[in-house]
C-alpha cells in the first residue's frame, strides 16, 4: 500500500512570498489532516477534512493560510503571504475512520520550509 | 496549545537497557497513542491506547495509562541503536473529532 505522498519535500522562499505544498492520501481515506511542527514542538493540526467538507480549522491562521481539498482526494496548503515564523515542517497525514472509533494517523514525510 | 507534556526532554541510553518516556496531560480524553520520528521514516504510529485500559504490549513497547493522574508512560525494554528517535504522545479528547494534540516529545538517544 503506497503511504502518504508530499511534495515538495524542501522549500526556501523570502518573507512575503507564498508557497503551497500538495499531499495525496493513502486511497481510501476518507480524512485528511495539515500538521504545522516547528522545531522542537510536536506537530500542530491546522486543519482537518471530512472527504472534502472542513471539520476542524481552529487552529489555522486563516489571514494567510488557506487549504482545499476539492474532490476530496488530494488536498493543497497555501501560504500568502509568508511570515518569518512560517519556517516548519508541514505535515499530511491520512485515516480511514470507517474502520473504527479508534484511528491510526498515517504520515507523510513532510515539506520543510524555510523563510528568510 | 500543547496537551502532553512528555518528560524527560532527553534520554540518553546504552543499547540494551531500557528506555522510559512519561506523558501527561490535561483534559479528558478517549484514547492516547505514541509516535516515534526519525529522520529516516518520519512520523510513525506505535500504540495507541484507550481511556478504558491501563496497560498494552506490543512487542518491546509497553505503555501505562493512569486517567486518574492524566499520566501515560512509554517503556521501550532492551533498546537499540535504530530506537534513536524522537518519541511523541498524542490525545483524543472527547468529543474533539478525533483530533490529535501532540506533546514536545522526548528526544531518545541509544548508544551503541
Amino acid at each position: 500500500e503506497a503511504g502518504v505522498a508530499q511534495s515538495p519535500r524542501y522549500k526556501i522562499i523570502e518573507k512575503r512570498q507564498s508557497v503551497a505544498f500538495w499531499c495525496n492520501p493513502i486511497s481510501g481515506h476518507a480524512t485528511l489532516y495539515w500538521y504545522q511542527q516547528i522545531l522542537g514542538q510536536g506537530p500542530k493540526l491546522l486543519i482537518q477534512f471530512q472527504n472534502n467538507g472542513v471539520v476542524d480549522d481552529s487552529q489555522l491562521p486563516k489571514d494567510r493560510f488557506s487549504a482545499e481539498r476539492l474532490k476530496g482526494v488530494d488536498s493543497t496548503l497555501k501560504i500568502q503571504p509568508a511570515k518569518l515564523e512560517d519556517s516548519a515542517v508541514y505535515l499530511c497525514a491520512s485515516s480511514n475512520r470507517d474502520r473504527g472509533v479508534e484511528e491510526t494517523q498515517y504520515f507523510g514525510p513532510g515539506t520543510r520550509l524555510l523563510v528568510l | 496549545s500543547q496537551q502532553g507534556e512528555e518528560d524527560p526532554q532527553a534520554l540518553s541510553i546504552q543499547e540494551g537497557e531500557n528506555a522510559t518516556m512519561n506523558c501527561s496531560y490535561k483534559t479528558s480524553i478517549n484514547n492516547l497513542q505514541w509516535y516515534r520520528q526519525n529522520s529516516g521514516r518520519g512520523l510513525v504510529h506505535l500504540i495507541l491506547i484507550r481511556s478504558n485500559e491501563r496497560e498494552k504490549h506490543s512487542g518491546r513497547l509497553r505503555v501505562t495509562l493512569d486517567t486518574s493522574k492524566k499520566s501515560s508512560s512509554l517503556l521501550i525494554t532492551a533498546s537499540r541503536a535504530a530506537d534513536t528517535a524522537s518519541y511523541f504522545c498524542a490525545t483524543v479528547g472527547r468529543g474533539s473529532n478525533y483530533k490529535l494534540t501532540f506533546g514536545k516529545g522526548t528526544l531518545l538517544t541509544v548508544n551503541p
